[in-house]
């Protein structure tokens, strides 16, 4: 158990919906991190926030957004979704902008 | 859980040999490097990280190789075993953006 919790572990939706993907960091993690893994893509970096902004930015897609809370949790919202967007999005967290990830074990989405 | 059916170059050794997996790394101003390595259904587990004053970093079993010349990266495993069999992608932290960049990955298969 790496101590980054994801919510929901499965979600399917139809296209053009709108989902919430949370991230609770590991305690005393500042940093997150959020990546999608799809069949073809391998691991691709979204987006990094660092004790509630954000430090660095990916291949993110407009319809994508995310932020950081002042509890240090992450929500990812994934909005218009399209078949493509299917995908396993995992977050990682780290105690700095420097340290080793730790992953969560994922949000696996499902578009119909 | 579910693992994704990436189209991964596989590599299959005999329970008890040595095993390689190979990197290239494309930024040379990439100043961090780690092997994770992600079982099915699981998010990314770290392994072992080099940062890039250093060629050679030695694990538990696990050791990494770093050649900024030809900015090539390797895992050696040691007698390797069938939990070892997963997926292993090498990981770049660009100097100065802190977002960390996944390679490809490598399927490992051992062969009990």
């Amino acid at each position: 158990d790496s101590g980054v919790t994801q919510t929901p572990k499965h979600l399917i939706t139809a296209t053009g919906q709108r989902v919430t993907l949370r991230c609770s960091p590991r305690s005393g993690d500042l940093s997150v991190y959020w990546y999608q893994q799809s069949l073809d893509q391998g691991l691709q970096f979204l987006i990094q926030y660092y004790n509630g902004e954000e430090r660095a930015k990916g291949n993110i897609l407009e319809r994508f957004s995310a932020q950081q809370f002042p509890d240090l949790h992450s929500e990812l919202n994934l909005s218009s979704l399209e078949l493509g967007d299917s995908a396993l999005y995992f977050c990682a967290s780290s105690v700095d902008t420097t340290g080793e990830l730790f992953f969560g074990e994922g949000s696996r989405l499902t578009v119909l | 859980g579910e693992s994704v059916g990436l189209h991964l170059p596989t590599l299959s050794v005999q329970e008890g040999d040595n095993s390689i997996i190979n990197c290239a790394y494309s930024n040379s101003a990439s100043d961090y490097f780690i092997w994770y390595k992600q079982e099915s259904g699981k998010g990314p587990q770290f392994i072992i990280d080099i940062r890039s004053n250093m060629d050679k970093r030695q694990g538990q079993r696990v050791t990494v190789l770093l050649n900024k010349t030809v900015k090539h990266l390797s895992l050696q495993i040691a007698a390797t075993q069938p939990g070892d069999s997963a997926v292993y992608f090498c990981a770049e932290r660009g100097g100065g953006y802190q977002k960390v960049t996944f390679g490809t990955g490598t399927k490992l298969q051992v062969i009990p």
